[in-house]
């Protein structure tokens, strides 16, 4: 079936370092996302790209980086310069013709301590 | 500037009864809305959308209604079971940039009572 992964489903990390998220997706859709949810928030855009190697920052992209060297994967990297990195981060997909629904990977939790 | 509002943070209905929820938004240039359903600790899941050409979309036991002159859309489930217990979020695209963008409310948890 096909579908989006995340990888690990939580992930700890110490103030200070860079941690990067996987996703990797095989539906073959061109467009990827990063949002990132809050306890009482809704999901916030981080980046997202529509085609390989072509990527936009979102409402919220400070402080992460992303790259888009393949059609099914689009990493992102929480730095140290993101202030509150602790949160719910999901991917998505979507076709990139027309009007489609995002499809959405099980999430990651990172803790920053 | 919150773009697509969800007022209503919880709603607590009966088993069999109907679950309406609400979302309004602000953005006239939006022209796609969705329904995603998420259960703690997953990724959200697609429910329905409807474009703005349209006011009704039905699939199943789940409706959405558009009311563009209101700026308001809802999402009407029947008749609602326990296993929809979850947080709702509506969601918007096409509002001057990227048609591929979506928009979120802040969810509205619903409870279904047996």
């Amino acid at each position: 079936d096909g579908g989006i992964t995340q990888s690990p489903k939580y992930l700890f990390r110490k103030e200070g370092q860079n941690v990067t998220l996987s996703c990797e997706q095989n539906l073959n859709h061109d467009a990827m996302y990063w949002y990132r949810q809050d306890p009482g928030q809704g999901l916030r855009l981080i980046y997202y790209s529509q085609i390989v190697n072509d990527f936009q920052k979102g409402d919220i992209a400070e402080g992460y980086s992303v790259s888009r060297e393949k059609k099914e994967s689009f990493p992102l990297t929480v730095t140290s310069a993101q202030k509150n990195p602790t949160a719910f981060y999901l991917c998505a997909s979507s076709k990139q013709t027309g009007k489609s629904p995002l499809h959405f990977g099980n999430g990651t939790r990172l803790t920053v301590t | 500037d919150q773009q697509v509002k969800q007022n209503s943070p919880s709603l607590s209905v009966q088993e069999g009864r109907i679950s309406i929820l609400n979302c309004d938004y602000t953005n006239s240039m939006f022209d796609y809305f969705l329904w995603y359903k998420k259960y703690p600790a997953e990724g959200p899941t697609f429910l329905i959308s409807i474009s703005s050409i349209k006011d009704k979309n039905e699939d199943g036991r789940f409706t959405v209604f558009l009311n563009k002159s209101a700026k308001h859309l809802s999402l009407h489930i029947v008749p609602s079971q326990p296993g929809d217990s979850a947080v709702y979020f509506c969601a918007a695209s096409g509002g001057g940039g990227s048609n591929y963008k979506l928009t979120f409310g802040k969810g509205t948890l619903l409870t279904v009572n047996p």
